[in-house]
C-alpha cells in the first residue's frame, strides 16, 4: 500500500517556542492531506484539510494562527505549532489520500511541551 | 454530516475466543468504511476496508466486517484472537465523494486475556 512518512515521531519543546512536523507521501502525489489530534484516551479528531497550493480549511475550534499548516508540494505537508503551551501536548497525525480510495496515515508525532 | 458510534469502549476476551466489535455509523450520503487499529504510541494501521462490492470484507490479520446497509452496521469480527490482538481499535467512515473528510469512532481497547 501507499507509505505516508511522518517526523519527527517524538519532540518535545519548551513553552513558547515552536514547532514542525512533516508529513510526507513517499510513493504516491498527494491532493490532499488531513491533519488530526488525539488525546490520551480519545480518538482522533480531524484539525484540518490541506490541498496542495492552496490555504488549509480548519475544522471549528481549530485556532488558525496557532497551527499553521503548509502543503508546498503533492509530497509535503507541515503542521507548526506556534508558541506551543503545555495543553499543546498530544498526539498529532497526518493522512494522504491518494485519488478516489481512502486516506492513508503517518506513524504520528508525540508532541510534549515542558 | 457523517457519525460513528462504537457502543464498547473495552472489550475483554480470552485468547483464542472469538470477538466482535461494534460500529454503526449514520450517513445522509454513500458511504466509504474503515477499521484501523493503534497499538500504543503509533499511528494507525488500516485493517479493511468497505469502498463497494462484496458486503463481506476481509482484512489483514484474520479479521473481517460485514457492511449492513439497513443496520448501518460495519462490525468488525475475527473467529479466534491472539494475545498481540490487544490494541485500539477505530471504525470510520467517509463519503465516498469529494475530499472523503474521515470521522472516527471513539475507539474499542481489545483487551486480550491469557
Amino acid at each position: 500500500g501507499a507509505v505516508v512518512s511522518q517526523h519527527p515521531s517524538r519532540v518535545i519543546c519548551k513553552s513558547g517556542t515552536s514547532v514542525k512536523i512533516e508529513c510526507r507521501s513517499l510513493d504516491f502525489q498527494a491532493t490532499t492531506m488531513f491533519w488530526y489530534r488525539q488525546f490520551p484516551k480519545q480518538s482522533l479528531m480531524l484539525m484540518a484539510t490541506s490541498n496542495e497550493g492552496s490555504k488549509a480549511t480548519y475544522e471549528q475550534g481549530v485556532e488558525k494562527d496557532k497551527f499553521l499548516i503548509n502543503h508546498a508540494s503533492l509530497t509535503l505537508s507541515t503542521l507548526t505549532v506556534t508558541s506551543a503551551h503545555p495543553e499543546d501536548s498530544s498526539f498529532y497525525i497526518c493522512s494522504a489520500r491518494l485519488t478516489g480510495t481512502e486516506a492513508f496515515f503517518g506513524q504520528g508525532t508525540r508532541l510534549t511541551v515542558v | 454530516a457523517q457519525s460513528v458510534t462504537q457502543l464498547d469502549s473495552q472489550v475483554p476476551v480470552f485468547e483464542e475466543a472469538p470477538v466482535e466489535l461494534r460500529c454503526n455509523y449514520s450517513s445522509s450520503v454513500s458511504v466509504y468504511l474503515f477499521w484501523y487499529v493503534q497499538y500504543p504510541n503509533q499511528g494507525l494501521q488500516l485493517l479493511l476496508k468497505y469502498l463497494s462490492g462484496s458486503t463481506l470484507v476481509k482484512g489483514i490479520n484474520g479479521f473481517e466486517a460485514e457492511f449492513n446497509k439497513s443496520q448501518t452496521s460495519f462490525h468488525l469480527r475475527k473467529p479466534s484472537v491472539h494475545i498481540s490482538d490487544t490494541a485500539e481499535y477505530f471504525c470510520a467512515v467517509s463519503s465516498s465523494g469529494g475530499y472523503q473528510k474521515v470521522t472516527f469512532g471513539i475507539g474499542t481497547k481489545l483487551q486480550v486475556i491469557p
